[in-house]
């Protein structure tokens, strides 16, 4: 069946760092890719999403491209802050193969230091 | 304005009680869910329905049953609690009209449930 995998945490950087976390994904049909993120006590917030190969999603600095042949979708920020630390979950969603829900990696924690 | 409001926020309750959780979307769409959030943060699908229609119901125990009685209310409802229930559980909600696979779905804040 589908799945994700995500690297794992906690991911500890210092202002100004250069962000990845990694995820990659096994599909059997077509499907859409996310970022969710997290933030310590609150529900999960759509980052960005990308819903087809080569889509680069982006959204508050942060960017994400699905690759296909490397099912691919890595989360990438250029310099983080401290109000970027929560947990960022990569997902993908296949409608016509798994109906409408959401699959999940397992969590990346990001704590941003100043 | 809440787009996805659940209550309580909080649940603290003895093995073998029966609770329920609700949930509430002023978005007006057709489709929600109910996830469950471990310990260890790991997100797992339980329920969706649409249009008041259950379309996804994943391996949950029957303790565990939802009840829709309009498009914008899904709530939970768990017979007989047991430890192993302790977890955050969230619904979502999304408009699903097309079926296409990036719709997005708008999630609550989240119900902590701690069972003693």
């Amino acid at each position: 069946g589908n799945s994700v995998t995500q690297m794992e945490g906690p991911v500890t950087l210092s202002e100004e760092a250069f962000l990845t976390i990694n995820c990659t994904y096994t599909a059997t049909g077509y499907p859409s890719l996310f970022w969710y993120v997290q933030y310590p006590g609150e529900g999960l917030q759509l980052l960005l999403k990308a819903t087809k190969a080569d889509d680069k999603g982006s959204n508050k600095g942060f960017e994400a491209t699905y690759r296909k042949e490397t099912t691919s979708f890595h989360l990438e920020k250029g310099s983080v802050q401290v109000s970027d630390s929560a947990v960022y979950f990569c997902a993908l969603r296949d409608f016509y193969n798994q109906g409408g829900k959401l699959i999940f990696g397992q969590g990346t924690e990001l704590s941003v230091k100043p | 304005d809440t787009a996805v409001s659940q209550t309580p926020k909080y649940l603290v309750t003895q093995m073998g009680n029966d609770k329920s959780i609700k949930c509430e979307q002023n978005l007006g769409h057709d489709t929600m869910y109910w996830y469950k959030q471990d310990s260890k943060k790991f997100l797992k699908i339980m329920f969706s329905y649409n249009n008041k229609e259950l379309i996804i119901n994943e391996t949950v125990p029957n303790r565990f049953s939802p009840k829709s009685p309009d498009k914008a209310h899904l709530n939970l409802h768990i017979n007989s609690l047991e430890l192993g229930d302790s977890a955050v559980y969230f619904c979502a909600s999304s408009q699903e009209r097309d079926g296409s696979s990036y719709n997005e779905q708008f999630f609550g804040p989240g119900t902590r449930l701690t069972v003693l």
